[in-house]
Protein backbone atom coordinates (compact mmCIF):
# COMPACT_ATOMS: atom_id res chain seq x y z
CA UNK A 1 0.00 0.00 0.00
CA UNK A 2 0.89 3.62 -0.36
CA UNK A 3 3.27 5.78 1.84
CA UNK A 4 3.26 8.59 3.55
CA UNK A 5 3.00 11.50 1.15
CA UNK A 6 4.22 14.55 2.03
CA UNK A 7 4.22 17.49 -0.18
CA UNK A 8 6.24 19.75 -1.60
CA UNK A 9 8.97 17.85 -1.32
CA UNK A 10 11.33 21.21 -1.63
CA UNK A 11 10.58 24.93 -1.40
CA UNK A 12 12.25 28.02 -1.04
CA UNK A 13 10.44 31.14 1.00
CA UNK A 14 11.75 34.30 2.55
CA UNK A 15 11.90 35.60 5.91
CA UNK A 16 8.13 36.74 7.07
CA UNK A 17 6.37 34.60 4.15
CA UNK A 18 4.04 31.94 5.20
CA UNK A 19 3.64 28.14 4.22
CA UNK A 20 1.61 25.46 4.05
CA UNK A 21 2.72 21.76 3.87
CA UNK A 22 0.84 18.91 3.15
CA UNK A 23 0.67 15.34 4.52
CA UNK A 24 -1.55 12.07 3.15
CA UNK A 25 -1.32 9.25 5.42
CA UNK A 26 -1.16 5.77 4.88
CA UNK A 27 -4.74 4.87 4.14
CA UNK A 28 -6.75 3.62 7.47
CA UNK A 29 -4.06 5.74 9.43
CA UNK A 30 -6.61 8.27 11.49
CA UNK A 31 -3.30 9.53 13.32
CA UNK A 32 -0.65 12.04 11.70
CA UNK A 33 2.08 13.40 13.45
CA UNK A 34 4.32 16.06 12.56
CA UNK A 35 8.02 16.78 13.03
CA UNK A 36 10.51 19.22 12.54
CA UNK A 37 14.48 18.11 12.10
CA UNK A 38 17.68 19.97 11.95
CA UNK A 39 21.14 19.20 12.86
CA UNK A 40 21.03 21.64 15.64
CA UNK A 41 18.23 20.53 17.39
CA UNK A 42 17.41 17.12 15.79
CA UNK A 43 13.88 15.76 15.38
CA UNK A 44 11.45 17.48 17.80
CA UNK A 45 7.81 16.63 17.85
CA UNK A 46 5.67 19.89 16.57
CA UNK A 47 2.00 18.34 16.90
CA UNK A 48 -0.67 15.02 16.56
CA UNK A 49 -3.66 15.26 15.24
CA UNK A 50 -6.64 12.01 15.59
CA UNK A 51 -9.75 12.09 13.81
CA UNK A 52 -9.42 15.83 13.20
CA UNK A 53 -8.63 16.63 16.71
CA UNK A 54 -5.12 17.85 17.85
CA UNK A 55 -4.62 15.70 21.14
CA UNK A 56 -0.64 16.47 22.16
CA UNK A 57 1.33 19.76 21.08
CA UNK A 58 4.64 20.28 21.33
CA UNK A 59 6.55 23.19 22.30
CA UNK A 60 6.84 25.41 19.62
CA UNK A 61 5.48 29.19 18.92
CA UNK A 62 1.94 29.82 17.96
CA UNK A 63 3.09 30.74 13.95
CA UNK A 64 3.23 26.85 13.81
CA UNK A 65 0.01 24.87 13.51
CA UNK A 66 -1.78 22.52 11.55
CA UNK A 67 -5.07 20.76 11.32
CA UNK A 68 -6.74 17.40 9.65
CA UNK A 69 -9.19 16.55 7.27
CA UNK A 70 -12.30 14.38 7.55
CA UNK A 71 -10.22 12.24 5.06
CA UNK A 72 -7.27 11.97 7.55
CA UNK A 73 -5.22 14.33 5.19
CA UNK A 74 -3.24 17.05 7.34
CA UNK A 75 -1.78 20.28 6.63
CA UNK A 76 0.74 22.21 8.69
CA UNK A 77 1.01 25.85 7.94
CA UNK A 78 3.86 28.28 9.73
CA UNK A 79 3.64 32.14 9.72
CA UNK A 80 5.97 35.01 9.73
CA UNK A 81 9.26 33.05 8.37
CA UNK A 82 12.15 32.95 10.46
CA UNK A 83 15.49 31.43 8.62
CA UNK A 84 15.88 29.49 12.17
CA UNK A 85 12.41 27.66 10.56
CA UNK A 86 14.82 26.19 7.85
CA UNK A 87 14.50 22.61 8.54
CA UNK A 88 12.99 19.03 6.86
CA UNK A 89 9.63 18.47 8.21
CA UNK A 90 8.59 15.13 8.44
CA UNK A 91 4.78 14.12 8.65
CA UNK A 92 4.08 10.37 10.33
CA UNK A 93 0.69 8.51 10.41
CA UNK A 94 -0.43 5.50 12.47
CA UNK A 95 -3.58 3.71 13.30
CA UNK A 96 -3.98 5.99 16.20
CA UNK A 97 -5.49 3.33 18.29
CA UNK A 98 -5.46 0.03 19.65
CA UNK A 99 -2.09 -2.05 19.29
CA UNK A 100 -0.81 -0.01 16.16
CA UNK A 101 -1.27 3.25 17.88
CA UNK A 102 2.28 3.93 18.54
CA UNK A 103 3.96 2.76 15.42
CA UNK A 104 4.78 5.77 13.33
CA UNK A 105 5.57 5.48 9.53
CA UNK A 106 7.39 8.60 8.48
CA UNK A 107 7.45 9.96 4.65
CA UNK A 108 10.01 11.38 2.91
CA UNK A 109 9.57 14.80 4.45
CA UNK A 110 9.32 18.78 3.15
CA UNK A 111 12.37 20.38 3.12
CA UNK A 112 12.40 24.21 3.33
CA UNK A 113 14.72 27.05 2.91
CA UNK A 114 14.24 30.11 4.42
CA UNK A 115 16.51 33.02 3.05
CA UNK B 1 9.71 15.87 31.00
CA UNK B 2 10.92 12.97 29.05
CA UNK B 3 14.06 12.70 27.58
CA UNK B 4 16.75 10.14 25.17
CA UNK B 5 20.29 9.86 25.39
CA UNK B 6 22.20 8.27 22.48
CA UNK B 7 26.27 8.72 23.32
CA UNK B 8 27.56 8.08 20.42
CA UNK B 9 27.02 10.75 18.05
CA UNK B 10 29.58 9.42 15.15
CA UNK B 11 30.44 5.43 14.84
CA UNK B 12 33.11 4.32 12.81
CA UNK B 13 33.79 0.82 12.16
CA UNK B 14 34.92 -1.70 9.65
CA UNK B 15 33.03 -4.36 7.74
CA UNK B 16 32.09 -7.15 9.98
CA UNK B 17 33.02 -5.88 13.15
CA UNK B 18 30.11 -6.18 15.91
CA UNK B 19 27.82 -2.88 16.68
CA UNK B 20 25.94 -1.49 19.88
CA UNK B 21 24.67 1.91 19.97
CA UNK B 22 23.25 3.10 23.58
CA UNK B 23 20.30 4.85 24.17
CA UNK B 24 19.13 5.61 27.69
CA UNK B 25 15.85 6.96 28.20
CA UNK B 26 14.60 9.40 31.68
CA UNK B 27 11.23 7.78 32.73
CA UNK B 28 9.34 6.43 35.26
CA UNK B 29 6.74 5.06 33.82
CA UNK B 30 5.73 2.68 30.89
CA UNK B 31 7.34 2.97 27.93
CA UNK B 32 7.51 2.04 24.17
CA UNK B 33 10.60 2.14 22.42
CA UNK B 34 12.23 2.53 19.12
CA UNK B 35 15.00 2.12 16.90
CA UNK B 36 14.70 4.10 13.40
CA UNK B 37 17.18 4.47 10.79
CA UNK B 38 17.71 6.97 8.26
CA UNK B 39 19.83 6.28 5.06
CA UNK B 40 21.13 8.77 2.94
CA UNK B 41 18.52 10.34 1.30
CA UNK B 42 15.97 8.25 2.72
CA UNK B 43 13.23 8.39 5.05
CA UNK B 44 13.04 7.46 8.95
CA UNK B 45 12.24 3.56 8.79
CA UNK B 46 11.30 1.66 11.68
CA UNK B 47 14.22 -0.82 12.66
CA UNK B 48 12.34 -2.55 15.69
CA UNK B 49 10.31 -1.76 18.60
CA UNK B 50 9.77 -2.75 22.22
CA UNK B 51 5.85 -2.73 23.93
CA UNK B 52 6.12 -5.33 26.25
CA UNK B 53 6.81 -8.92 27.03
CA UNK B 54 10.32 -10.28 26.04
CA UNK B 55 13.29 -7.68 26.58
CA UNK B 56 15.39 -9.03 23.54
CA UNK B 57 13.10 -7.90 20.04
CA UNK B 58 14.66 -8.65 16.74
CA UNK B 59 13.86 -6.43 14.10
CA UNK B 60 14.13 -5.98 10.66
CA UNK B 61 17.79 -6.46 8.66
CA UNK B 62 19.37 -8.87 11.70
CA UNK B 63 18.94 -5.65 14.06
CA UNK B 64 18.35 -6.37 17.65
CA UNK B 65 18.00 -4.39 20.97
CA UNK B 66 17.71 -5.17 24.67
CA UNK B 67 15.13 -3.43 27.28
CA UNK B 68 16.95 -3.36 30.68
CA UNK B 69 14.09 -1.52 32.42
CA UNK B 70 16.75 -1.15 35.61
CA UNK B 71 19.02 0.67 33.62
CA UNK B 72 16.80 2.56 31.52
CA UNK B 73 18.08 1.32 28.71
CA UNK B 74 17.56 0.14 25.09
CA UNK B 75 20.43 -0.75 23.39
CA UNK B 76 20.66 -1.52 19.63
CA UNK B 77 22.92 -4.31 18.31
CA UNK B 78 24.01 -6.00 15.35
CA UNK B 79 26.67 -9.22 15.07
CA UNK B 80 28.08 -7.78 11.80
CA UNK B 81 27.94 -4.86 9.76
CA UNK B 82 28.22 -4.23 6.10
CA UNK B 83 28.58 -1.10 4.45
CA UNK B 84 25.46 -0.79 3.57
CA UNK B 85 24.47 -0.27 7.20
CA UNK B 86 25.66 3.22 6.80
CA UNK B 87 23.27 5.39 8.12
CA UNK B 88 21.57 7.59 11.01
CA UNK B 89 20.52 5.77 14.12
CA UNK B 90 17.70 7.33 16.30
CA UNK B 91 16.50 6.04 19.37
CA UNK B 92 12.72 6.75 21.10
CA UNK B 93 10.62 6.51 23.50
CA UNK B 94 6.79 6.92 23.32
CA UNK B 95 4.93 7.43 26.47
CA UNK B 96 1.60 8.52 25.20
CA UNK B 97 -0.75 10.17 22.21
CA UNK B 98 1.82 9.30 19.35
CA UNK B 99 4.66 11.90 20.48
CA UNK B 100 7.61 10.52 20.06
CA UNK B 101 11.09 11.69 22.08
CA UNK B 102 13.79 11.05 19.76
CA UNK B 103 17.73 10.84 20.50
CA UNK B 104 19.82 13.03 18.78
CA UNK B 105 20.79 10.19 16.84
CA UNK B 106 24.56 8.16 15.85
CA UNK B 107 26.01 8.53 12.61
CA UNK B 108 27.52 5.30 11.53
CA UNK B 109 30.23 4.77 8.60
CA UNK B 110 31.11 1.48 7.88
CA UNK B 111 34.36 1.52 5.51
CA UNK B 112 34.60 -1.36 3.39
Amino acid sequence: KAGVTQTPRYLIKTRGQQVTLSCSPISGHRSVSWYQQTPGQGLQFLFEYFSETQRNKGNFPGRFSGRQFSNSRSEMNVSTLELGDSALYLCASSLGEGSGANVLTFGAGSRLTVL
Amino acid sequence: AQSVSQHNHHVILSEAASLELGCNYSYGGTVNLFWYVQYPGQHLQLLLKYFSGDPLVKGIKGFEAEFIKSKFSFNLRKPSVQWSHTAEYFCAVNTGFQKLVFGTGTRLLVSP
